[in-house]
């Protein structure tokens, strides 16, 4: 069965750059046949698609962030990661990692595995 | 792009059906039929209730369902339950790899 955790520093000051990463186990981020992807939620606000990453390394990321952002996958751990740089309160969010639907038969854009949830603040 | 229009709360007694609005543009919902419902539970991970307008993941009772309409997609849930009072967020491919969400709508199961 598939699962997601993500992990990395609850706290992070502003201006400094926030780094998670999404372990994944009971499935491959080197298959061909999903899209992995990063979404957050501030605290009591609605869900945001943050970027998705592809096992071949192509990534697409959200146009609002997308100066910011970085998504990585590293096989040989097999999970990938996002940073995002240059941090205020506004990121302050639950992160999640997720993992798309069979892309061979869907759209890359439905996601029906997630992640826990990690909680990030920006504070100095 | 902004995010897609929902409104914040709706309701329904238990037996009942309600339905949740989802309104985006022609650049973004109109133009696609990729729009998804995902249900959040308190404390919990959102859960791909449907695809594809219409669509059900495997598991997902035949109460909820999905439409569109121009710029306009709707979630029905029929038969209202007690574990339904969840939040409800509607997203759509809105273009250039780009996914976007609404803001949510809070169900409450009277």
């Amino acid at each position: 069965q598939l699962q997601l955790q993500e992990s990395g520093p609850g706290l992070v000051k502003p201006s400094e750059t926030l780094s998670l990463t999404c372990a994944v186990s009971g499935g491959s981020i080197s298959s061909p046949t999903y899209y992995w992807a990063w979404f957050r939620q501030p605290p009591g606000r609605g869900l945001e698609w943050i970027g998705s990453i592809y096992y071949t390394g192509s990534t697409y990321y959200t146009p609002s962030l997308k100066s910011r952002v970085t998504i990585s996958g590293d096989r040989s751990k097999n999970q990938f990661s996002l940073n995002l740089t240059s941090v205020t309160a506004a990121d302050t969010a639950l992160y999640y990692c997720a993992r798309s639907r069979d892309i061979v038969v869907t759209s890359k854009f439905y996601f029906d595995s997630w992640g826990q949830g990690a909680l990030v603040t920006v504070s100095s | 792009q902004s995010a897609l229009t929902q409104p914040p709360s709706a309701s329904g007694s238990p037996g009942q059906s309600v339905t949740i609005s989802c309104t985006g543009t022609n650049s973004d919902l109109g133009a696609y039929d990729y729009v998804s419902w995902y249900q959040q539970h308190p404390g919990k991970a959102p859960k791909l209730i449907i695809f594809g307008v219409t669509k059900r993941p495997s598991g997902v009772p035949d109460r909820f369902s999905g439409s569109k309409s121009g710029n306009t997609a709707s979630l029905t849930v029929s038969g209202l339950q007690a574990e339904d009072e969840a939040h409800y967020y509607c997203s759509s491919y809105a273009g250039n790899n780009n996914l976007l969400f609404g803001g949510g709508t809070r169900l409450t199961v009277l």
